[in-house]
């Protein structure tokens, strides 16, 4: 059965911190990691992860993965109080009709504080 | 473009009374889920359909049916609610075109079983 951990499970930090959220997985056939965010609705898409030591960016938003290890972790600098979310890790199998289909961590609550 | 809809938006029910979610998507996606997010739990898969025709048990598909009435509509029914389904599910959607797939969310749709 394909397992999803994130930690911390919540976060508290003041604006101007630098915060580092993990996620660690075990799937079969690993074919892609994705984090989003998730404020009052629905959670919305941040990044892609396929390939090991490829680090993605978006701004104050990066994240990394480690296929070997079988985690990653997303960092947020100079967090700001627009940061305050749940922080979503999924892992995506491959083949069959498993494609496309996502095992998703319980998330990190994250709260910034001014 | 919508994106994914989801209807209705909120929902009370009492135990033993049923009730169809409604989902539609308009970006011609071949793959369609649905999740329930629980506090603490992140979202779990109930039922995923990869193409139109074919429906899948995900982790949690104990009282709950679905259909996949086309292309752009997955509908998620509950036959007798119990207060445990007391939730907010998702809707969500990804094309096999796509490489990862990243899914798509709907705005959730709240639900109380009383």
């Amino acid at each position: 059965e394909d397992k999803v951990v994130q930690s911390p499970l919540s976060l508290v930090v003041h604006e101007g911190d630098t915060v580092t959220l993990n996620c660690s997985y075990e799937v079969t056939n690993f074919r892609s990691l994705l984090w989003y965010k998730q404020e009052k609705k629905a959670p919305t898409f941040l990044f892609m992860l396929t390939s090991s030591g490829i680090e993605k960016k978006s701004g104050r938003l990066s994240s990394i993965l480690d296929k070997k290890e079988l985690f990653s972790i997303l960092n947020i600098t100079a967090t700001q109080t627009g940061d305050s979310a749940i922080y979503l890790c999924a892992v995506g199998g491959a083949g069959g009709t498993s494609y496309g289909k996502l095992t998703f961590g319980q998330g990190t609550i994250l709260t910034v504080h001014p | 473009n919508a994106g994914v809809t989801q209807t209705p938006k909120f929902q009370v029910l009492k135990t033993g009374q049923s009730m169809t979610l409604q989902c539609a998507q308009d970006m011609n996606h071949n793959s369609m889920y649905w999740y329930r997010q629980d506090p603490g739990m992140g979202l779990r898969l109930i039922y995923y359909s990869a193409s139109e025709g074919t429906t899948d048990k995900g982790e949690v598909p104990n009282g709950y049916n679905v259909s996949r009435l086309n292309k752009r509509e997955f509908s998620l029914r509950l036959e007798s609610a119990a207060p445990s389904q007391t939730s907010v599910y998702f809707c969500a959607s990804s094309d096999w075109g796509d490489y990862p797939p990243a899914q798509y969310f709907g705005p959730g749709t709240r639900l109380t079983v009383l």
